[in-house]
C-alpha cells in the first residue's frame, strides 16, 4: 500500500536551535499534506495544512513564524521548528491524501522531538 | 465544522472478553468516519473506515464498527480481545472535500489484561 515516510524519527536538540522534519509520500503524489502534533497520552491536533506551490494554512493558535512549512514538491513537505524550546517537545505526525482522493489518508510514522 | 467525541478515555477489559469503544460525531454535512489504532511510540494504523453503503464495516484484526446516522455514532467493537489489542484508539471524521484534514477524538486507551 501507499507509504508516507518521516525523517528523522527522533531528534534531540538544544533550546534555541531549529529542527527540520521531512514528510515524503513514497509512491503517490500529494498536493496537500497535513501536520499534526501529539502530546503524551493526548490526541492528534491539526497544526497546519501544507499546500504544494502555495502557503500553508495554519490552525488557530499555531504560530506560523515558529512552525515553518514548505511544500516543495508533490511528494515532499517539511516542517521546521524554529528557535525550539522545551515546550515544543512533542510527537509530530504528517499525513497525506493522494491527490484527488478524499476517502483515504496515509500517515507517517511520526517524529519525536525533544528539546533540552 | 465537525467534531468527534470519544466517550470513554480508558477501557479496561480481560482477555477474550468483548469490547465496545464509543464514538459520536457532530457535523452539518455528510461525513466519512475512521478508526485508527496507535501502539506506543508508533504512528497511526487504519483499522476501518465508513464512506457510504453498508453501515456495518469490518476492519483488520477482527474489529468492526457500525455507522448510526440517527444517533451520530460510529462505535467500534470486537467480540474477543487479545492482550496485543492493548493500544490507543482514535475515532476521526472528515468530509467529502479535497484538502480536508481528519479531525480526531481524544482517544480511548484499551487495556487488555489476562
Amino acid at each position: 500500500g501507499a507509504v508516507v515516510s518521516q525523517h528523522p524519527s527522533r531528534v534531540i536538540c538544544k533550546s534555541g536551535t531549529s529542527v527540520k522534519i521531512e514528510c515524503r509520500s513514497l509512491d503517490f503524489q500529494a498536493t496537500t499534506m497535513f501536520w499534526y502534533r501529539q502530546f503524551p497520552k493526548q490526541s492528534l491536533m491539526l497544526m497546519a495544512t501544507s499546500n504544494e506551490g502555495s502557503k500553508a494554512t495554519y490552525e488557530q493558535g499555531v504560530e506560523k513564524d515558529k512552525f515553518l512549512i514548505n511544500h516543495a514538491s508533490l511528494t515532499l513537505s517539511t516542517l521546521t521548528v524554529t528557535s525550539a524550546h522545551p515546550e515544543d517537545s512533542s510527537f509530530y505526525i504528517c499525513s497525506a491524501p493522494p491527490t484527488g482522493r478524499v476517502d483515504t489518508q496515509y500517515f507517517g510514522p511520526g517524529t519525536r522531538l525533544t528539546v533540552l | 465544522a465537525q467534531s468527534v467525541t470519544q466517550l470513554d478515555s480508558q477501557v479496561p477489559v480481560f482477555e477474550e472478553a468483548p469490547v465496545e469503544l464509543r464514538c459520536n460525531y457532530s457535523s452539518s454535512v455528510s461525513v466519512y468516519l475512521f478508526w485508527y489504532v496507535q501502539y506506543p511510540n508508533q504512528g497511526l494504523q487504519l483499522l476501518l473506515k465508513y464512506l457510504s453503503g453498508s453501515t456495518l464495516v469490518k476492519g483488520i484484526n477482527g474489529f468492526e464498527a457500525e455507522f448510526n446516522k440517527s444517533q451520530t455514532s460510529f462505535h467500534l467493537r470486537k467480540p474477543s480481545v487479545h492482550i496485543s489489542d492493548t493500544a490507543e484508539y482514535f475515532c476521526a471524521v472528515s468530509v467529502n472535500q479535497a484538502g480536508t484534514a481528519l479531525i480526531f477524538g481524544k482517544g480511548t486507551t484499551l487495556s487488555v489484561s489476562s
